[in-house]
Order: structure tokens, then C-alpha cells, then sequence
């Protein structure tokens, strides 16, 4: 156990849809990124928070976006969902903000969208 | 722009054989490179790290060195268990800023 959760588990939805992401860090991580892992594509990261501020960004498409909470939780919303969005998501967090410390990553929320 | 490759799997070895995974990778400047390993079910996780060129990164038996003359991070260990069987990933933290690229995994089955 990473010390990550995220939730919910797994998401089914239509195209269209709207979805959000939910993803609380491990205590004392600061950090929080987002990457999706899918078949064709492999993991691409999408984004990177630092207590509450977006720090880095990745692949993430315009329909996607992401915030960091005081509480230092996670939300990626997608919205406008096609079927080339179907994906694992992960989210990880870190304590520091450089990147190159260990990210922790969380079990993953399996998005499928019909 | 930055980007990883990694040796196409599945790579399937015997119980206690030597494993070589390749990875290069091409960036600007002086990128921090990683393997993660991801067990069926579950999340990435940190396997080693090296952050500088000749940095070698090491961790449950499984090595692997910064080679910014061939642009290499091999990973490497001298033998495999079957609690080895995952996916791994070879990637990368760009230098000009928290960018990360990770190659396409290789499935390493080991088989008693």
C-alpha cells in the first residue's frame, strides 16, 4: 500500500459525460501528478500540483483539467468524454516539488466510457 | 523534443537467469532517469533512480547506470525470481522542467 487512495475504483460512462477523479496524497506529500495509462498510448503524464499550484504540464488534453485542494487532495475532471478516453488513470504524489524524488503512486481508477 | 525508448517484450526467462532490459533515451541537458516496476493490479512503483551521468541506481538486486556518452539506462540483474514477473518502465524527468516520459514497459515473465 502506497499510502495513495483514489477513488472511485473503476467509472463507467457515456460519451459526452463528465467525470471527476479524486485523489488524496500520502500524508506529507506535497506533490500530486496525474498520468493515464492506455493501450495505444502507454503512460503519458498529464499534470503536476504543488501545494495547491500547478507546476508542471504534460499531455493533458484541453477538455481535461486538474486542482489541488488546501487539503492538498486531487480532482481531474474530463469532460466531453470520447471512447479514446477509456484509460487507466493514476495519480502519484512526492514531497518535494522538483520531481526527482520518489513518487508514490495510487492503485489507479479505471475510466471506460461506452 | 524528450523521449524514451525502451526494448519491446515480453520478455520470458527461466528462474535464476541474468536479465538485461534496455532503455535509451533522448534530452536536452541532463534529464534524472528511473525504472518502475508495476505488478498485475497495481500501481507504478520506484524501482531505482539516478539523477546525474554515471549514477548508478540500485535496489532488490536490480542495477542500473547513467550513461550520458551512449544515452543508455539498462536495467540489469544477475537472477531472476518468479516474484520478478511484472511490467517495467524506463523513464525520464526532463531538465528544463517536471516534464515526464516514459517508454512503452516491458512484461517480464519469469518462469520456475
Amino acid at each position: 500500500d502506497s499510502g495513495v487512495t483514489q477513488t472511485p475504483k473503476h467509472l463507467i460512462t457515456a460519451t459526452g459525460q463528465r467525470v471527476t477523479l479524486r485523489c488524496s496524497p500520502r500524508s506529507g506529500d506535497l506533490s500530486v501528478y496525474w498520468y493515464q495509462q492506455s493501450l495505444d498510448q502507454g503512460l503519458q503524464f498529464l499534470i503536476q500540483y504543488y501545494n495547491g499550484e500547478e507546476r508542471a504540464k504534460g499531455n493533458i488534453l484541453e477538455r481535461f483539467s486538474a486542482q489541488q485542494f488546501p487539503d492538498l487532495h486531487s480532482e481531474l475532471n474530463l469532460s466531453s468524454l470520447e471512447l479514446g478516453d477509456s484509460a487507466l488513470y493514476f495519480c502519484a504524489s512526492s514531497v518535494e516539488r522538483t520531481g526527482t524524488d520518489t513518487q508514490y503512486f495510487g492503485p489507479g481508477t479505471r475510466l471506460t466510457v461506452l | 523534443g524528450d523521449s524514451v525508448t525502451q526494448m519491446e517484450g515480453p520478455v520470458t526467462l527461466s528462474e535464476e537467469a541474468f536479465l538485461t532490459i534496455n532503455c535509451t533515451y533522448t534530452a536536452t541537458g541532463y534529464p534524472s532517469l528511473f525504472w518502475y516496476v508495476q505488478y498485475p493490479g497495481e500501481g507504478l512503483q520506484l524501482l531505482l533512480k539516478a539523477t546525474k551521468a554515471d549514477d548508478k541506481g540500485s535496489n532488490k538486486g536490480f542495477e542500473a547506470t547513467y550513461r550520458k556518452e551512449t544515452t543508455s539506462f539498462h536495467l540489469e540483474k544477475g537472477s531472476v525470481q518468479v516474484s520478478d514477473s511484472a511490467v517495467y518502465f524506463c523513464a525520464l524527468r526532463g531538465y528544463t522542467g517536471n516534464q515526464f516520459y516514459f517508454g512503452t514497459g516491458t512484461s517480464l515473465t519469469v518462469i520456475p
